[in-house]
């Protein structure tokens, strides 16, 4: 089992939608949350970073983080076309040393159709 | 607002070759790293460092070879090109090991 799963998609949705993209994972160590976003033949760039349970919010997206069910998801609101990308969670342990790299998931590819 | 910057972007290589991948960052991290990235696989780590002088291998170094002289450039040396080794690279850099990382825009290699 991987330690971190993510649904590769892909994701079509209408523009305007709301989209729910979602990560589970099986360290219980992992306290630290990010999502990334990557265009076609681009680098992945840093969206949402959260720390720990809860809920964080910048625009039209929301990451959410539920540590009991080892559950994380990002929402996107009035979804555009420009949104159209692969997005991939990550996550890292609290400790200091290797042992807290970042365990990225494969990527959902989402595209929002006009 | 350099951030990371990875040359060539793109190159094809015949096998058996050898070749540099360049990296370079400006934000003044200690933590740097070297990936790659094959389509429905994810993010593989290859190689990271965690200062000048100190590298280590991440979960696929077999053909690689790296070297931290600066804090700014980590490049990363393919001695002997194999097919397997066509692949999407990415470079990034990080404040600390649990904090998010800056990727560059990816070296698109092709070994024929």
């Amino acid at each position: 089992q991987k330690e971190v799963e993510q649904d590769p998609g892909p994701l079509s949705v209408p523009e305007g939608a709301i989209v729910s993209l979602n990560c589970t994972y099986s360290n219980s160590a992992f306290q630290y949350f990010m999502w990334y976003r990557q265009y076609s033949r681009k680098g992945p760039e840093l969206l949402m970073y959260t720390y720990s349970s809860g809920n964080k919010e910048d625009g039209r997206f929301t990451a959410q983080v539920d540590k009991s069910s080892k559950y994380i998801s990002l929402f996107i609101r009035d979804s555009q076309p420009s949104d159209s990308a692969t997005y991939l969670c990550a996550m890292s342990a609290g400790y200091t040393g290797t042992a807290s790299k970042l365990t990225f998931g494969t990527g959902t590819r989402l595209q929002v159709t006009l | 607002n350099a951030g990371v910057t990875q040359t060539p972007k793109f190159r094809i290589l015949k096998i058996g070759q050898s070749m540099t991948l360049q990296c370079a960052q400006d934000m003044n991290h200690n933590y740097m790293y070297w990936y790659r990235q094959d389509p429905g696989m994810g993010l593989k780590l290859i190689y990271y460092s965690v200062g000048a002088g100190i590298t280590d291998k991440g979960e696929v170094p077999n053909g690689y070879n790296v070297s931290r002289s600066t804090t700014e450039d980590f490049p990363l040396r393919l001695e002997l090109a194999a097919p397997s080794q066509t692949s999407v690279y990415f470079c990034a850099s990080s404040y600390r090991f649990n904090q998010p990382q800056h990727f560059g825009d990816g070296t698109r290699l092709s070994i024929l």
